[in-house]
């Protein structure tokens, strides 16, 4: 069966860093594009980042351009995404998504890992 | 990057049938046939209910259905059952020079 388990949430200051990662399981990574995708305490789904097959192409949301990186490891079956110089608002939980054979096509997503940001 | 237009709540009760709509521009909704829809109940990871604005994933039951015109798509449940309340989000493939996915503002699907 698919799975993906995001980890590496946690509460951190603003201004801090986090790294997530996301382990990817009964499907064979390199053949999918993947995503992350956040939601706000109490708010709806906001896109994030998108990380081609084999890494070589990576698009960000407005709101996290020049703060965070997508990378992913296909040979570890992980994808990560790191953030930097985090704000309040960006807490919230972070998922990570398989896209299916359709741009947008979030098919499969993990349970989520809470991220808080706050002094 | 803005967000898609839904309805904050919608209504029906078991058995009649609801449509949520999903409100975009020329450069999503209306350019591209890449609409999906998620499903989320409370503390839980979405769903994906629709994609390619009509087609369903397997397990899906057929009373989920889309349609888009122009730049506004539309999800339609019928014969609503209680297992279908719960936060609906549409989502869209968006190109006005970078590619990007938007995401609706949610809608609340309460079942009477």
């Amino acid at each position: 069966d698919v799975q993906l388990v995001e980890s590496g949430g946690g509460l951190v200051q603003p201004g801090g860093s986090l790294r997530l990662s996301c382990a990817a399981s009964g499907f064979t990574l390199n053949t999918y594009k993947m995503h992350w995708v956040r939601q706000a305490p109490g708010r709806g789904l906001e896109w994030v980042s998108h990380s081609s097959e084999i890494g070589a192409n990576a698009l960000y949301g407005d709101s996290v351009k020049g703060r965070f990186t997508i990378s992913r490891d296909n040979a570890r079956n992980s994808l990560f995404l790191q953030m930097n110089s985090l704000r309040v608002e960006d807490s919230g939980v972070y998922y990570c998504a398989r896209e299916g054979g359709v741009p947008g096509d979030f098919d499969w997503w993990g349970q989520g890992t809470l991220v808080t940001v706050s002094s | 990057q803005s967000a898609l237009t839904q309805p904050a709540s919608v209504s029906g009760s078991p058995g009649q049938s609801i449509t949520i709509s999903c409100t975009g521009t020329s450069s999503d909704v209306g350019g591209y046939n890449y609409v999906s829809w998620y499903q989320q109940h409370p503390g839980k990871a979405p769903k994906l209910m629709l994609y390619a604005v009509t087609d369903r994933p397997s397990g899906v039951p057929d009373r989920f259905s889309g349609s888009k015109s122009g730049s506004t798509a539309s999800l339609t449940i019928s014969g609503l059952q209680a297992e279908d309340e719960g936060d609906y989000y549409c989502s869209s493939y968006s190109n006005s020079g970078t590619p990007a996915w938007l995401f609706g503002g949610g809608t609340k699907l309460t079942v009477l």
